[in-house]
């Protein structure tokens, strides 16, 4: 059974890098099938979709954060991961690393989440 | 952008039908996936290509998605099921985008 687990700092200044590696166990990160997400959660609102990964490197983000938003993957550590420059208040949230189907059947579904991380920034 | 709008809340009563929508722009050409989240825990799959439940999640869940609107249907609804459910679009030009979120209560 693949299991996602987020780390690195939860607490972030305003102005810096967000950065979060998530770890794969229980499978490969190189499985045919898959995008590797991230996903962050306001409270009171709708969870955000940031982007994603596939295991051969190509990348998709979302618009509203693409200018700051940087997602990689290393696959010798099945290990992938998340840096938001320029960070501000507004950036606090539970952030989730996210395994999504790239094809049929489970196309755009996320069927295996983390257990979130909160993520502060504040000085 | 493309939005997902959902009723903040939805009131049933144990062993009555819940149903909770979610409207989006020509939304039955898309892909439309179903999570529920209680208190603390990680969003959970419950329907996914708007009918399919994964392996595990009860048969009293199903899902329908026409025009622009899905639905979630929980049948013969349990204590159990009080939560918070988001719905989720996926295309190739959107992406990703969920809904604002349901809490059903289980009165």
């Amino acid at each position: 059974q693949v299991h996602l687990q987020e780390s690195g700092p939860r607490l972030v200044k305003p102005s810096q890098t967000l950065s979060l590696t998530c770890t794969v166990s229980g499978g490969s990160i190189s499985s045919e099938g898959y995008y590797w997400s991230w996903i962050r959660h306001h409270p009171g609102k709708g969870p955000e979709w940031i982007g994603y990964i596939h295991y051969r490197g190509g990348t998709y983000y979302n618009s509203s954060l693409k200018s700051r938003l940087s997602i990689s993957i290393d696959t010798s550590k099945d290990q992938f991961s998340l840096k938001l420059q320029s960070v501000t208040a507004a950036d606090t949230a539970v952030y989730y690393c996210v395994r999504m189907g790239s094809g049929y059947p489970l196309l755009g579904a996320m069927d295996v989440w983390g257990q979130g991380t909160t993520v502060t920034v504040s000085s | 952008s493309y939005e997902l709008t959902q009723p903040p809340s939805v009131s049933v009563s144990p062993g009555q039908t819940a149903t909770i929508t979610c409207s989006g722009q020509e939304l039955g050409y898309k892909y439309v996936c179903w999570y529920q989240q209680k208190a603390g825990q990680a969003p959970v799959l419950v329907i996914y290509q708007n009918t399919k439940r994964p392996s595990g999640i009860p048969e009293r869940f199903s899902g329908s998605n026409s025009g622009d609107t899905a639905t979630l249907a929980i049948s013969g609804t349990q204590a159990i099921d009080e939560a918070d459910y988001y719905c989720q679009a996926w295309d190739s030009s959107t992406a990703v985008v969920f809904g604002g979120g349901t809490k059903l209560t289980v009165l």
